[in-house]
């Protein structure tokens, strides 16, 4: 029952670190995302992929990269991490037939 | 473009008290719509969602809610709360148009359950 697994849970970064959350999911679904969420302005969606290959820019992409190698895995790279950066990432899956999401248990990272 | 408001980011309410989360939404074309709980210091999970039919749909823990087309509505109701109702809820529309790439959530509403 791993669902979607973020790691790591904590990151502290300081200004120009580079670094990548990593994401997997086991449920073999095609779509997946990265929001961010800061207080006051719910979920924002950074970028997306609908399957292997596949990435696309969603409302806040600045200061991110993602790639899509294989079905399981998302990873979200910060080149150059800014202060701006500094929120909780969740990455999610989605069921085809539900356009359901499935949820990561987030990583909260802070830039310094 | 699609659009959530939740009009309350704070809702008190006693314990056995009923209650009612607001969201309305925005969009030119037909929507699915979802409410989201969040548990502290967890992620998201679904506690809903509407994508044709019934207007009425029920979800998990007690929890229904009631699309209104006309009002653009899709309000979160339980008729008695419990503690353990404390979370943050997130109301989120998919524009049927994108195929449910891109889910916009709203701001969010966090209910505290008083005892």
């Amino acid at each position: 029952n791993a669902g979607v697994t973020q790691t790591p849970k904590f990151q502290v970064l300081k200004t120009g670190q580079s670094m990548t959350l990593q994401c997997a999911q086991d449920m073999n679904h095609e779509y997946m995302s990265w929001y961010r969420q800061d207080p006051g302005m719910g979920l924002r969606l950074i970028h997306y992929s609908v399957g292997a290959g596949i990435t696309d820019q969603g409302e806040v992409p600045n200061g991110y990269n993602v790639s899509r190698s294989t079905t399981e895995d998302f990873p979200l790279r910060l080149l150059s991490a800014a202060p701006s950066q500094t929120s909780v990432y969740f990455c999610a899956s989605r069921s085809t037939g539900t356009g359901e999401l499935f949820f990561g248990e987030g990583s909260r990272l802070t830039v310094l | 473009a699609q659009s959530v408001t939740q009009l309350d980011s704070q809702v008190p309410v006693f314990e056995e008290a009923p209650v009612e989360l607001r969201c309305n939404y925005s969009s030119s074309v037909s929507v699915y719509l979802f409410w989201y709980v969040q548990y502290p210091n967890q992620g998201l999970q679904l506690l809903l969602k509407y994508l044709s039919g019934s207007t009425l749909v029920k979800g998990i823990n007690g929890f229904e809610a009631e699309f209104n087309k006309s009002q653009t509505s899709f309000h979160l109701r339980k008729p008695s709360v419990h503690i353990s109702d404390t979370a943050e809820y997130f109301c989120a529309v998919s524009d049927l148009n994108f195929g449910n790439e891109k889910l916009t959530f709203g701001t969010g509403t966090r209910l505290t359950i008083i005892p």
